[in-house]
């Protein structure tokens, strides 16, 4: 079946180092979609991509669109303890299914 | 923003008992909503599609008879699960998504269910 594949599943950085996360597909993507999940708590959207090679950024995050749509990542420049959790990618795959990247578990040591 | 209410935030029950679970789209109206089971430290599996006024799309392996699916009007979705087991505890997260495909999913807060 469809897959999103994401790495790395977990990565501890001391506060002030930066973060990347990478996602890829099997297949072409309608479009992407990262969310942060905080310990305990629900997944909440962050972004979305539509564009090949779209990038955009959110502060110190920053996002990147494959131009074959079919991966993505994730960068945080300067990591601080705020930004601890999960981070998932989600890949819309035809006819219009969201999967899930195994999500990557980011510790920040302060 | 959108608002995804789900209640019960976390529900312990015996084996053999029944669990209802609701998602509600707040401010609003969603055709579709999504349940998806989260183990711990693994990302979210969806179970199923939820589609209001019609029956629910499985995904393959997920046992339309044990998770029933209700989306009775566009703002209210129930996951009931049936006869549960231990191995049924888990965190189920029901996600929703405005008119627009490929909008944002927007979650709930999940339900932490315990089967004893």
């Amino acid at each position: 079946g469809q897959q999103v594949m994401q790495i790395p599943q977990y990565q501890h950085v001391q506060e002030g180092e930066d973060f990347t996360t990478y996602c890829n597909s099997s297949t072409t993507l309608s479009n992407i979609q990262w969310y942060k999940q905080r310990p305990g708590g629900h997944p909440v959207f962050l972004i979305q991509l539509v564009k090949s090679g779209e990038v955009k950024k959110q502060k110190r995050l920053t996002f990147q669109f494959g131009e074959a749509k079919k991966n993505s990542s994730l960068h945080i420049t300067a990591t601080q303890t705020t930004d601890v959790g999960t981070y998932f990618c989600a890949g819309v795959v035809p006819p219009n299914k969201l999967v899930f990247g195994a999500g990557t578990i980011l510790r920040v040591k302060s | 923003g959108a608002v995804v209410s789900q209640h019960p935030s976390w529900v312990i029950c015996k084996s053999g008992t029944s669990v209802k679970i609701e998602c509600r789209s707040l401010d609003f109206q969603a055709t579709t909503m999504f349940w998806y089971r989260q183990f711990p430290k693994q990302s979210l599996m969806l179970m199923a599609t939820s589609n209001e006024g019609s029956k629910a799309t499985y995904e393959q392996g997920v046992e339309k008879d044990k998770f029933l699916i209700n989306h009775a009007s566009l703002t209210l979705s129930t996951l009931t699960v049936t006869s549960a087991h231990p191995e049924d505890s888990s965190f189920y997260i029901c996600s929703a998504r405005e008119i627009f495909d490929n909008s944002p999913l927007h979650f709930g807060n999940g339900t932490r269910l315990t089967v004893t």
